[in-house]
């Protein structure tokens, strides 16, 4: 069973760094698919941010990217998230979640994690 | 980017009558070499995750309820709940994959009557 982790800090200072790492369990990071980011701001809707394919491939929502690092660390089955300058339109759950298929083909979100609240607030 | 457009926002049905979202795409999500539609369609509980119910917008997500189906085909699309029951009560969300940025619908509210 394919299991998703979200971790980081809670709170963030507005201009700063918002760190996120998600901790993949049931299944290697290193084996296909996409592993991506996705957030909900409180009371609203989902917005994608961004997604990695193992390799180097990245691929971002236009509206973050100038903003929006993703990574991988396979030697941890882990995979993280960066997004700078952040202000309080940021403050959102953010879920990591699987997609695609192993060969890079688009498929939908099938395997999510619980999500964590980051709040941007001095 | 392809804008998602559900309606309505919300609505209330009572129980074991049939519930129907609909869900538009700003343009079509038919890959015309394989002929599948790339939408999708979520639950999402209080507190909980999104889940997928149903995917290339009328197949089954294994363990789905058969209560649930998705119809339609290039920009049209439409999720219904046959009977509706209490464990439904959540927000739907229709979400295309065909192309980058992946796009969700604003979602539309299930409740109780």
């Amino acid at each position: 069973q394919v299991q998703l982790q979200e971790s980081g800090p809670g709170l963030v200072n507005p201009s700063e760094t918002l760190s996120l790492t998600c901790a993949v369990s049931g299944y290697s990071i290193s084996n296909g698919y996409f592993w991506g980011w996705i957030r909900q701001a409180p009371g609203k809707g989902l917005e994608w941010i961004g997604s990695l394919y193992h390799g180097g491939s990245t691929y971002s929502n236009p509206s973050l990217k100038s903003r929006l690092t993703i990574s991988e660390d396979t030697s941890k089955n882990q995979f993280s998230l960066k997004l700078s300058s952040v202000t309080a339109a940021d403050t959102a759950v953010y879920y990591c979640a699987r997609h695609g298929d192993i060969s890079g083909n688009y498929y939908p979100f099938d395997y999510w994690g619980q999500g964590t609240l980051v709040t941007v607030s001095s | 980017d392809i804008v998602m457009t559900q309606s309505p926002d919300s609505l209330a049905v009572s129980l074991g009558e049939r519930a129907t979202i609909d869900c538009k795409s700003s343009q079509t999500v038919l890959y015309s070499s394989n002929n599948k539609n790339y939408l999708a369609w979520y639950q999402q509980r209080p507190g909980q995750p999104p889940k997928l119910l149903i995917y290339w917008a009328s197949t089954r997500e294994a363990g789905v309820p058969d209560r649930f189906s998705g119809s339609g085909s290039g920009t049209d699309f439409t999720l219904t709940i046959s009977s509706l029951q209490a464990e439904d009560v959540a927000v739907y969300y229709c979400q295309q994959y065909y192309t980058t940025p992946w796009t969700f619908g604003q979602g539309t509210k299930v409740e109780i009557k």
